[in-house]
C-alpha cells in the first residue's frame, strides 16, 4: 500500500458530461502529479500541481484542469467528455525536492464514457 | 520530445525460462525506473537506477543501466507464474518546472505452467 487513495474507484459518464476524480496523498507529500493510462498504454503525464498552484502540463487539452487543496488532497476535473476520455486515471504523490524522484501511486479511477 | 520504447510488448514464457525485456530511451537521463502493473491495479513500483551500470536485484527480477547506450534491461530468471504482470518502464524529465515520469507502453508478461 503506497498511502494514496483514489475515489471514486469506477464511474460511468455519458459524452458531454463533466466529471471530477479525486486523490488523498500520501501524508507529507506537496506534490500531487495525474496521469491517464489507456486501455494497453503506458500511463500519460496530465499535469503537475505544487503549493496548490499547476507547476507543469502535458499534452492535455484544457478541459482536463485541476485543483490541490492546502492538506495536499486533489482534484482532476475533466469537461465536456469525449469516448477518448475512457481510462484509468492515476494520481502520484510525491515530495517536490526529493532526488530521485519517488511517485506513489493510487490505486487509479476507471472511467468509462459512452 | 523524449520516447521510452520497450520491446517486447508480448512475451509469453514457460517456468523455469529466463529472459530479458529492453526499454530504450531517447534523450539523455540517469534516471531509469521500473514498475509492475497487476491487472485492474496500480503501479507498484520495482527498482529506480540512478547512475550508469547500476544494477539491482531483487528476487527473480534483475534491472540495469546502461546511459550511454540509454538502454535498460530487466531480467527475470527462472520464471514463475506469480511474475505474470505488466512491466513499465520510465524516465524522468524536467517539463515546464515539473519533474514528470515518461513511460514505456509496457511488456505484457505470461508465465505458463
Amino acid at each position: 500500500e503506497t498511502g494514496v487513495t483514489q475515489s471514486p474507484t469506477h464511474l460511468i459518464k455519458t459524452r458531454g458530461q463533466q466529471v471530477t476524480l479525486r486523490c488523498s496523498s500520501q501524508s507529507g507529500h506537496n506534490t500531487v502529479s495525474w496521469y491517464q493510462q489507456a486501455l494497453g498504454q503506458g500511463p500519460q503525464f496530465i499535469f503537475q500541481y505544487y503549493r496548490e498552484e499547476e507547476n507543469g502540463r502535458g499534452n492535455f487539452p484544457p478541459r482536463f484542469s485541476g485543483l490541490q487543496f492546502p492538506n495536499y488532497s486533489s482534484e482532476l476535473n475533466v469537461n465536456a467528455l469525449e469516448l477518448d476520455d475512457s481510462a484509468l486515471y492515476l494520481c502520484a504523490s510525491s515530495l517536490e525536492g526529493r532526488d530521485p524522484l519517488e511517485q506513489y501511486f493510487g490505486p487509479g479511477t476507471r472511467l468509462t464514457v459512452t | 520530445e523524449l520516447k521510452v520504447e520497450q520491446n517486447p510488448l508480448f512475451l509469453s514464457m514457460q517456468e523455469g525460462k529466463n529472459y530479458t525485456i529492453y526499454c530504450n530511451y531517447s534523450t539523455t537521463s540517469d534516471r531509469l525506473y521500473w514498475y509492475r502493473q497487476d491487472p485492474g491495479k496500480s503501479l507498484e513500483s520495482l527498482f529506480v537506477l540512478l547512475s550508469n551500470g547500476a544494477v539491482k536485484q531483487e528476487g527473480r527480477l534483475m534491472a540495469s543501466l546502461d546511459t550511454k547506450a540509454r538502454l535498460s534491461t530487466l531480467h527475470i530468471t527462472a520464471a514463475v507464474h506469480d511474475l505474470s504482470a505488466t512491466y513499465f518502464c520510465a524516465v524522468d524529465m524536467l517539463q515546464g518546472g515539473s519533474e514528470k515520469l515518461v513511460f514505456g507502453k509496457g511488456t505484457k508478461l505470461t508465465v505458463n505452467p
